[in-house]
């Protein structure tokens, strides 16, 4: 069973860089069926997708966000990773990663919604 | 960027009601359609994937349907479990955007 679990400091100063993790267990991250993303949620807002990452590192960002974000993979370690840069307060929220599936067809990938979750961890910029 | 809207923002039911929720976005999403559920403090939950296929697990009274711009999650017979806020997102094009959410509450 697939397991997703976010960790990373849960305060961080005005302008300086959120880092976030998200270990994944009882399964791995070089799978050609998933990819593997951030979303994060204000209290009592809805979801905003950050960005995605699958094997060979291929990324993509919301746009949004697209200049401060960077989204990585450690695959010695089956974990992938959240940057984000110049935080201000605006990026307080909760913070999760989740497991997408993805199919390739001929000419193009397609991707479905994300079947496993973490439980989130809570990030607050405040000085 | 796809923008996602939801209606109702919200509804009021009882238990055994049967209830549908709207999910339309700004352009054709083929049937690149998700719908999760969420409760307080917790992460969310996938239902329904590519508009109608049953997430292993979930309920068969849950069920979506739709294409294109026009989407519906249905729940047939509502249970007290069932009393959270459901988000669609559509994973048709990058930004994968998200609804603004439905809240389904006890009436």
């Amino acid at each position: 069973q697939v397991q997703l679990q976010e960790s990373g400091p849960g305060l961080v100063k005005p302008s300086q860089t959120l880092s976030l993790t998200c270990t994944v267990s009882g399964g791995s991250i070089n799978s050609t069926s998933h990819y593997w993303s951030w979303i994060r949620q204000a209290a009592g807002k809805e979801l905003e997708w950050i960005g995605r990452i699958y094997t060979g590192a291929t990324t993509s960002y919301n746009p949004s966000l697209k200049s401060r974000v960077t989204i990585s993979e450690d695959t010695s370690k089956n974990q992938f990773s959240l940057k984000l840069s110049s935080v201000t307060a605006a990026d307080t929220a909760m913070y999760y990663c989740a497991r997408g599936h993805m199919v390739r067809g001929v000419s193009q990938r397609h991707y479905y919604g994300m079947d496993v979750w973490g439980r989130g961890t809570t990030v607050t910029v405040s000085s | 960027d796809i923008q996602m809207t939801q209606s109702p923002s919200s509804l009021s039911a009882s238990v055994g009601d049967r209830v549908s929720i709207t999910c339309r976005p700004s352009q054709n999403i083929n049937s690149y359609l998700s719908w999760y559920q969420q409760k307080s403090g917790k992460a969310p939950k996938l239902l329904i994937y590519a508009t109608s296929r049953l997430q292993t697990g979930v309920p068969s009274r849950f069920s979506g349907s739709g294409s294109g711009t026009d989407f519906t999650l249905t729940i047939t017979s509502l249970q007290p479990e069932d009393f959270a806020t459901y988000y669609c997102q559509q994973t048709y094009s990058s930004p994968f955007t998200f609804g603004p959410g439905a809240r389904v509450d006890v009436k």
